[in-house]
């Protein structure tokens, strides 16, 4: 079982619908979480990160984190094509050091 | 602020020979990862310097690859010599905080 699971996609959206893009991790120990965006060569852009249980929101994106069911997800709302990329969730334990554990990410395209 | 860079962004080489790879981290932060992905795989951590010291080590893959961070700045990644399974797009990260980690490009290298 990986440590970090995403379904690789591709999830296709209309443009102005919600994504969500959902992450399951196995290490009860995790307590940081993160969204990284990949376009196509890119480097992983940070857009979200989370600690405690619920939902934190910025802008159009909403980050949700269920700790007791190891669940992770970003809301994306009113998509654009602009949005279509490879969505990354990575999860830190700091009883592991500092390393970020990956999942394989999600390739989202929003259709106009 | 200037964001991670990196350099070479490809680089081509064959078996046996040796590489070097640079990270310069956003300025500021002494904390600095090297993460690795191969071809259809997840992004693996490698290692983390704090200032420069190596903080973090249990990733690297084998006594063929060196991290160094001289005056607690830049960090150079050596591979010597290369396999052909060493092939994938090595990035770096710095933060300040060792939490929210920011990717630089990536260095895209093959070994043929």
């Amino acid at each position: 079982q990986k440590e970090v699971e995403q379904n690789s996609g591709p999830l296709s959206v209309p443009e102005g619908a919600i994504a969500s893009l959902n992450c399951t991790y196995s290490d009860r120990g995790s307590q940081s979480f993160f969204w990284y965006r990949q376009y196509s060569g890119k480097s992983p852009e940070l857009i979200m990160f989370i600690y405690s249980n619920g939902d934190k929101e910025d802008g159009r994106f909403t980050a949700q984190l269920n700790k007791a069911s190891q669940y992770v997800s970003l809301l994306i709302r009113d998509s654009q094509p602009s949005d279509s990329a490879t969505y990354l969730c990575a999860v830190l334990a700091y009883n592991a050091g500092n390393m970020l554990t990956f999942g394989g990410g999600t390739r989202l395209m929003v259709k106009p | 602020e200037a964001g991670v860079t990196q350099f070479p962004s490809h680089s081509v080489i064959e078996k046996g020979q040796t590489v070097t790879l640079r990270c310069d981290p956003i300025s500021g932060h002494d904390n600095l990862y090297w993460y690795r992905r191969v071809m259809g795989k997840e992004i693996k951590f490698l290692l983390h310097f704090v200032k420069e010291s190596k903080q973090d080590e249990s990733g690297m893959p084998n006594n063929r690859f060196l991290a160094e961070r001289t005056g607690g700045t830049y960090s150079t990644l050596k591979v010597q010599p290369a396999e052909l399974e060493d092939s994938g797009v090595y990035f770096c990260a710095s933060s300040r905080n060792s939490y929210e980690q920011y990717f630089g490009p990536g260095t895209r290298l093959t070994v043929t």
